[in-house]
């Protein structure tokens, strides 16, 4: 594909459910982030993979939200038992190379009731 | 800890007016990054600067990186609808540089 896509775009959760959101970044770039965006605020960093190494999990808010990127192509994440505060615009991007621009997939919007 | 920060959070301007938006650092910078984000949209890469006192232009946008390395700034010339949107910088992370630290944007409208 020509850009990096995520699945779904949308997802309606009701708190204390588990949901998956799926990152399929561009093909070749080896480093790939995952974001949280909360309404009108700016980009949190979650996790980072590079390659085949161990992933930068630092941002990760509770250890409900775990990911996991297979054979260093295609990203989930996923988040466990949801929370209301878990409900944001959760972003993918990868990149080439660690210090190139970041290429950002469409967002999935999550909502938790 | 290391923080990026954006003035203004908000502008709205007149169709034709300019606009300046501000990035300062809490430290110094190895490169920084503008990013680009419509509303309901998601962000997209403008521009990197790397060199100290670089400026870069696009068409109607010039980037600047300040001589310390620790702040930087967008100007838009004669702002049109179509730049409405949230401008970010980021910066890399002293701790590993492929973490990226975004400021929290800068909002523009533009009455048409």
């Amino acid at each position: 594909g020509a850009g990096v896509s995520q699945s779904p775009s949308n997802k309606v959760t009701e708190k204390g459910k588990d949901v998956e959101l799926r990152c399929d970044p561009i093909s070749g770039h080896t480093a790939l982030y995952w974001y949280r965006q909360s309404l009108g605020q700016g980009l949190e960093f979650l996790i980072y993979f590079q390659g085949n190494s161990a992933p930068d999990k630092s941002g990760l808010p509770s250890d409900r939200f775990s990911a996991e990127r297979t054979g260093g192509s295609v990203s989930t994440l996923t988040i466990q038992r949801t929370q209301q505060e878990d409900s944001a615009v959760y972003l993918c991007a990868s990149s080439f190379g660690t210090r190139d621009e970041q290429y950002f997939g469409p967002g999935t919007r999550l909502t938790v009731t | 800890g290391q923080q990026v920060m954006q003035i203004p959070q908000y502008q709205h301007v007149q169709e034709g007016e300019d606009f300046t938006t501000y990035c300062n650092s809490s430290t110094t910078l190895s490169n920084i990054q503008w990013y680009k984000q419509r509303p309901g949209g998601h962000p997209v890469f403008l521009i990197q600067l790397v060199k100290s006192g670089e400026v870069k232009k696009q068409k109607r946008l010039t980037f600047q990186f300040g001589e310390a390395k620790k702040n930087s700034s967008l100007h838009i010339t004669a702002t049109q609808t179509t730049d409405v949107g949230t401008y970010f910088c980021a910066g890399p992370r002293l701790d590993s540089s492929y973490k990226l630290i975004f400021g929290s944007g800068t909002r523009l409208l533009v009455r048409p």
